[in-house]
């Protein structure tokens, strides 16, 4: 079973497109996040968010947006999309901010 | 602002040496540090560190924490081809998850 699941995979998409990226977790963590992996491999986070708190990084554009439905899920909806969005997009989950468990990635290519 | 740094970026070996990768620190009310290693895919997770100068260790890689001088260091002894990877470290502490640069092993036979 996997434990932190995250789809698509694979996402190839034009310029000004509005995607969205799905994340669930089934380790019953309080906290996910969402990260950005450049080509020289920096994890660089864009957001966490609990049930009380959303913790935005602050230099992330305002067309990334989390939705979480409920604990177990935290989306990543993109809107306009920009070619510098190319990246790996990581999400991970914690318990109580502790060591976080990664998703498998999903690569974006903006064309 | 939080801060990791790690050292060295890059480092090659052979097969059957030791490596240590360092990571040094700056994060306001210190939680835990964790040392990851990615390959092709996700991070994988390796160590949790919360206490200083007790030593973690799975197989050849261990890790230890010094929470008076700021940083972690993770050795692998016996090296193997299969150890090739990017290790990270990240801290936790009022914000989350913060990553270094990550440090790229790569063993040669």
């Amino acid at each position: 079973d996997t434990a932190v699941s995250q789809t698509p995979k694979y996402l190839v998409t034009q310029m000004g497109n509005d995607k969205s990226i799905k994340c669930e977790q089934n380790l019953g963590h309080d906290t996910m996040y969402w990260y950005k992996q450049d080509s020289k491999k920096f994890l660089k986070i864009m957001f966490s968010y609990n049930n009380k708190e959303l913790i935005i990084n602050e230099t992330v554009p305002n067309r990334f947006s989390p939705k979480s439905p409920d604990k177990a899920h935290l989306n990543l909806h993109i809107n306009s999309l920009e070619l510098g969005d190319s990246a790996v997009y990581f999400c991970a989950s914690s318990f109580k901010n502790l060591g976080a468990f990664f998703g498998q990635g999903t690569r974006l290519t903006v064309v | 602002e939080d801060k990791v740094v790690q050292s060295p970026l890059s480092l090659v070996v052979h097969e059957g040496d030791t490596v240590t990768l360092n990571c040094s620190y700056e994060v306001t009310n210190f939680r835990s540090l964790l040392w990851y290693k990615q390959e092709k895919k996700a991070p994988t997770f390796l160590f949790m560190l919360t206490s200083s100068g007790i030593e973690k260790k799975s197989g050849r890689l261990s890790s230890i924490l010094d929470k008076k001088e700021l940083f972690s260091i993770l050795n692998i002894t016996a090296t193997q081809t299969g150890d090739s990877a990017v290790y990270l470290c990240a801290v936790t502490g009022n914000t989350p998850l913060v990553f270094g640069k990550g440090t790229r092993l790569s063993v040669i036979a």
